[in-house]
Formats: C-alpha cells, structure tokens, sequence
C-alpha cells in the first residue's frame, strides 16, 4: 500500500527556515510526480509546489515562489520542501502527496497525513 | 495564474437528491489536466475525479466528471450521508497548479 510520511514541521519564528521531508513507500518513487499542499487552519486547499519524477519540472505557488524549493531524493525515496524567509501566512498542514503522472501533473491520489508549521514569536 | 471559482459555495440537500457543483476557471483548461477531491472534516483530501471524468480507484458511480474548456461539473447522482464533505476542484495544466475555494455539501 502507497504512504507518505512528512516531517520537520514545528514552531518557527518569522523569517527563519524550516525543511520539510516526505518519506515514501509501497509504490516506485521515481515513476511519479509530488507535490506540496497546504491548508492553513479553517481554510481550502493550496497548491504549494510540484516536482516531475527526474526534477526536470518543477513548479511554485507565486505566494512562495522565491522562498520555497522543492527537491527529491529518488534514492532515499524521499521528498523535501526547503522554506525561508517565513511568515504568518505560511503557518498550516503542510501535505506531501504523489501525483498519477511522472512528467506531467494528472492529479493526486495518495497523501500524507500532513505536518504542522506554526510560524509565530 | 488560472483562478477557479466553485460555485455554490454550500449546497444544502437531502439523501437521495442530485447534487451539481460547478468548477469555473478563468481561462481554458485542458481537460486531462482538471480533477476533483473530496474533503471530510479531520480527514486527508481524496481525489475523487481525474481527466475531468475519470473515477479515481475505489470511487463510487454516484460520482461523475464532466465539463470543457472554463466550465466543469462535479455531479452525485444520489447523495449518501457520507457525501457530507468539501469538494475541491483543482487544474494542473498550468503552474501554479490552482485549487477552486471548495463548495461544501451538506446533508440535511
């Protein structure tokens, strides 16, 4: 069965960084896409960022664009959100998720359960 | 950045009813690349609709895609109290891969 794991989420002052990691298993990591989603408290969903299964497409968010970069590890099947400059607007769940494509972007149809960011001093 | 807009922002229905939820994006969007979740309170979204009407694995026939270009529909046929959710519709046919602000359904 496909899962994803993230981690790294905590409380963090505004214009520090955090990393995000998503760990995955029971499905070929480097045949797919992946995304960030979040969803701040009481809100919809937002897309954060995507990336293609070899890196090759990668894709932001134009509230995060500039501060997040999104990264695999095929070998350690592994996703990663690295964040800075934060802020109280990106205080939320943070959801990794696997994309039903590889190159392209089709849809997500496996997520983790999320993990929180809290940026506040 | 294509913004969609779900409209109507709560649907209010009773078992058995039919249930249209509308996904309308502010250019055209290619139809492979339109999907739509399903959001139930505490719960990890759940993709219900792939290629604009494509079930994803598991869901059931009461769930249907349709729609092309900037109009899209998300129709269930027969509302279960188990519907009662939010309902995303999201395009990733063009980054930044927009979700919709969510219709919510209720099951009176």
């Amino acid at each position: 069965e496909a899962q994803l794991v993230e981690s790294g989420g905590g409380v963090v002052q505004p214009g520090r960084s955090l990393r995000l990691s998503c760990a995955a298993s029971g499905f070929r990591f480097d045949d797919y896409a992946m995304h960030w989603v979040r969803q701040a408290p009481g809100k919809g969903l937002e897309w954060v960022s995507g990336i293609s299964w070899n890196s090759g497409n990668l894709g932001y968010a134009d509230s995060v664009k500039g501060r997040f970069t999104i990264s695999r590890d095929n070998a350690k099947n592994s996703l990663y959100l690295q964040m800075t400059s934060l802020s109280g607007e990106d205080t939320a769940l943070y959801y990794c998720a696997k994309d039903r494509g590889g190159g392209g972007f089709y849809g997500m149809d496996v997520w983790g359960q999320g993990t929180t960011v809290t940026v506040s001093s | 950045e294509i913004v969609l807009t779900q409209s109507p922002g709560t649907l209010s229905l009773s078992p058995g009813e039919r249930a249209s939820l509308s996904c309308r994006a502010s250019q055209s969007v290619v139809s492979s690349y339109l999907a739509w979740y399903q959001q139930k309170p505490g719960q990890t979204p759940r993709l219900l609709i792939y290629g604009t009407s494509a079930r994803a694995t598991g869901v059931p026939d009461r769930f249907s895609g349709s729609g092309s270009g900037t109009d899209f529909v998300l129709t269930i046929s027969k509302l279960e109290p188990a519907d009662s959710a939010v309902y995303y519709c999201q395009q990733s046919g063009n980054s930044p891969y927009t979700f919709g602000q969510g219709t919510k359904v209720e099951i009176k």
